[in-house]
């Protein structure tokens, strides 16, 4: 079956420690992207990519980088620069960007705590 | 600027009771709507959509339509069952925020046995 798979489930971050969140998928998908959910919130847009080799900033892109230089990978790093990351990270995937009728799909997430 | 707004939550029910939650919207033109769903500890599913005027989105016996004289998109069950306790979160998307989902707050919803 196709899908994303966000890994690891759980990590935990040391102070000034950058760490990397994976986010594979095989749906064949263009566009990709990572939110950040905070308990008893909606869903914010870090980074989101277009195509291979190509990202943009969302709207709380500081303390984080991305690469995209698979299709099917996009990887998220929460760098030492992020003062708040302990978080639920969800990678998503669709068609592309400009087929905005078909919808976003989600991996089951990563949740990130300072130790 | 586009947004979308929920029902604050939780929404406490009964098993077999009558669900509705709220959700109205802000946006130009003609966007695109999404009911999502999230079960404790997962990511978000894709319950159901519609995309133009009038229609209904339905799925697993949940069902939204799509009103644009209200610019509500309200997502109601007919028997709740102790399996749908989740978080529920409106979406929209198109016109002028073109990729981006606009995402509401979500609403969590408690079932009793």
């Amino acid at each position: 079956d196709g899908g994303i798979t966000q890994s690891p489930k759980y990590l935990f971050r040391k102070e000034g420690q950058n760490v990397t969140l994976s986010c594979e998928q095989n749906l064949n998908h263009d566009a990709m992207y990572w939110y950040r959910q905070d308990p008893g919130q909606g869903l914010r847009l870090i980074y989101y990519s277009q195509i291979v080799n190509d990202f943009q900033k969302g709207d709380i892109a500081e303390g984080y980088s991305v690469s995209r230089e698979k299709k099917e990978s996009f990887p998220l790093t929460v760098t030492s620069a992020q003062k708040n990351p302990t978080a639920f990270y969800l990678c998503a995937s669709s068609i592309d960007l400009d087929n905005v009728k078909e919808p976003q799909h989600f991996g089951d997430g990563t949740r990130l705590s300072i130790l | 600027g586009n947004s979308v707004t929920q029902m604050e939550g939780p929404v406490t029910l009964s098993e077999e009771a009558f669900l509705t939650i709220n959700c109205t919207y802000t946006a130009t033109g003609y966007p695109s709507l999404f009911w999502y769903v999230q079960y404790p500890g997962e990511g978000l599913q894709l319950l159901l959509k519609a995309t133009k005027a009038d229609d209904k989105g339905s799925n697993k016996g949940f069902e939204a339509t799509y009103r644009k004289e209200t610019t509500s998109f309200h997502l109601e069950k007919g028997s709740v069952q102790v399996s749908d306790s989740a978080v529920y979160f409106c979406a929209l998307t198109g016109s002028s925020s073109n990729y981006q989902l606009i995402w509401g707050a979500g609403t969590k919803l408690i079932i009793k046995p």
